[in-house]
């Protein structure tokens, strides 16, 4: 399968700082990556899609100016968590597809620290 | 509403039975996925289901789909310790692919020696 890198693994920061998640698609360009979240014990939730050179469409509940997400290139895209809270701790995983029909494949995961 | 429901949600067996994980979809689907997740990991993908009838098979894990029930099975076979993971299903709806995958609460495995 091809490979979807997510950086960093595992992060820590302080209430009020803003911290960057970068997902890249190493062996493939990507039209489309897509932001989840998961809580402990729980399933992925979809945050928001975001396709190459457009504004990324979010989900309902999903803050914009909180999460931000930038996908400005066709091997890379980043969300920034703007003034982390310790509510935002989670664990936070990107996929990646080629284009509409092909399979989107998954990052390794960054799991977020609120202290 | 898109709705994937699971069952069990956690399911603990000895070593060498079987089992079969559930998975029902709300929807017409097109896609149907199955992955596993190790704790503290992302997922891994392992199985894509396209058409009514699928059927796949690696190792002691086979998936099917029965896209007239909106049923997607996953079956273990006589489990081994590394088996022990959470597996999803996940599904998406159109010709050639959603947008999105809607995820499956989850099945919690446990193989016990």
């Amino acid at each position: 399968g091809a490979v979807v890198s997510q950086h960093p693994s595992r992060v820590i920061c302080k209430s009020g700082t803003s911290v960057k998640i970068e997902c890249r698609s190493l062996d493939f360009q990507a039209t489309t990556m897509f932001w989840y979240r998961q809580f402990p014990k729980q399933s992925l939730m979809l945050m928001a899609t975001s396709n190459e050179g457009s504004k990324a469409t979010y989900e309902q509940g999903v803050e914009k100016d909180k999460f931000l997400i930038n996908h400005a290139s066709l091997t890379l895209s980043t969300l920034t968590v703007t003034s982390a809270h310790p509510e935002d701790s989670s664990f936070y995983i990107c996929s990646a597809r080629r284009d509409r029909a092909t399979e989107a494949f998954f990052g390794q995961g960054t799991r977020l620290t609120v202290v | 509403e898109l709705k994937v429901e699971q069952n069990p949600l956690f399911l603990s067996m000895q070593e060498g039975k079987n089992y079969t994980i559930y998975c029902n979809y709300s929807t017409t689907s097109d896609r149907l996925y199955w992955y596993r997740q190790d704790p503290g990991k992302s997922l891994e993908s392992l199985f894509v289901l396209l058409s009514n009838g699928a059927v796949k098979q690696e190792g002691r894990l086979m998936a099917s789909l029965d896209t007239k029930a909106r049923l997607s099975t996953l079956h273990i076979t006589a489990a081994v310790h590394d088996l022990s993971a959470t597996y999803f299903c996940a599904f998406t709806r159109s010709n050639f692919g959603n947008e999105k995958l809607t995820f499956g609460t989850g099945t919690r495995l446990t193989i016990i020696p």
